[in-house]
């Protein structure tokens, strides 16, 4: 499988506890984005890596949640104290970067988080 | 308001019909637009994409951007009960790569 992989496809968590989601991009692509998206709704950008380097975060981070992408391979997601709120799918993409990106940005299948 | 507008639907049409999905943006310096399909508990997968104004197809599918209005829009020509799923218009300035999504719309073909 060459395509963008997101662990686990479903997380159900009781509010206050904390959460990490992880994404496996596609191997030769250098930038990694997280977006999230409620029921309903399109998804919203969350932050990007271009490489290991946290490039951008949307005001939606709130302090809250972090994000890493070690050696710029696989990223996590972490979400600490969870408030129902948080309920949503995580999704992850992975690019080339550079012109070829808008056509070559590819999701995962997404991490469904509820909080209960 | 937001950035990019899209009718949530839902729209249901029979088999065979045209379907004509639409959004519209606030911010000029958008470059690239695009249409992502989405099936229930799946990712976004891309489906066309335009540079700055004008159509494009591709099968069944036309892509057309209109600049001028800020209008994006999307035409399923002979349409399939495969075809039933969310559709997201999406845009961004090409800069960075960050996509803005439209709200998404709900199609339903029913055969």
């Amino acid at each position: 499988d060459t395509g963008v992989s997101q662990n686990p496809r479903h997380k159900i968590t009781k509010r206050g506890q904390n959460v990490t989601f992880r994404c496996d991009p596609i191997s030769e692509h250098n930038r990694l984005y997280w977006y999230r998206q409620t029921l309903g709704q399109g998804p919203e950008f969350l932050t990007y890596f271009q490489n290991e380097a946290q490039l951008e975060k949307s005001r939606l981070l709130s302090d809250r949640f972090s994000a890493e992408r070690p050696k710029g391979s696989f990223s996590t997601l972490e979400i600490q104290r969870t408030e129902q709120g948080d309920s949503a799918m995580y999704l992850c993409a992975s690019s080339l970067g550079g012109v070829s990106e808008v056509y070559g940005y590819t999701f995962g299948s997404g991490t469904r988080l509820t909080v209960v | 308001q937001k950035e990019v507008e899209q009718d949530p639907g839902p729209l249901s049409v029979p088999e065979g019909a045209i379907v004509s999905l639409n959004c519209t943006y606030s911010n000029s310096a958008f470059q690239y637009f695009m249409w992502y399909r989405q099936y229930s508990r799946k990712g976004p997968e891309l489906l066309m994409y335009t540079y700055s104004s004008g159509n494009k197809e591709d099968g069944r599918f036309t892509a057309q951007v209109d600049k001028s209005s800020k209008y994006i829009s999307l035409f399923i020509r002979d349409s399939q009960p495969s075809d039933s799923a969310t559709y997201l218009c999406a845009t961004t300035s090409g800069n960075t790569g960050k996509l803005i999504f439209g709200q998404g719309t709900t199609l339903q073909v029913k055969p």
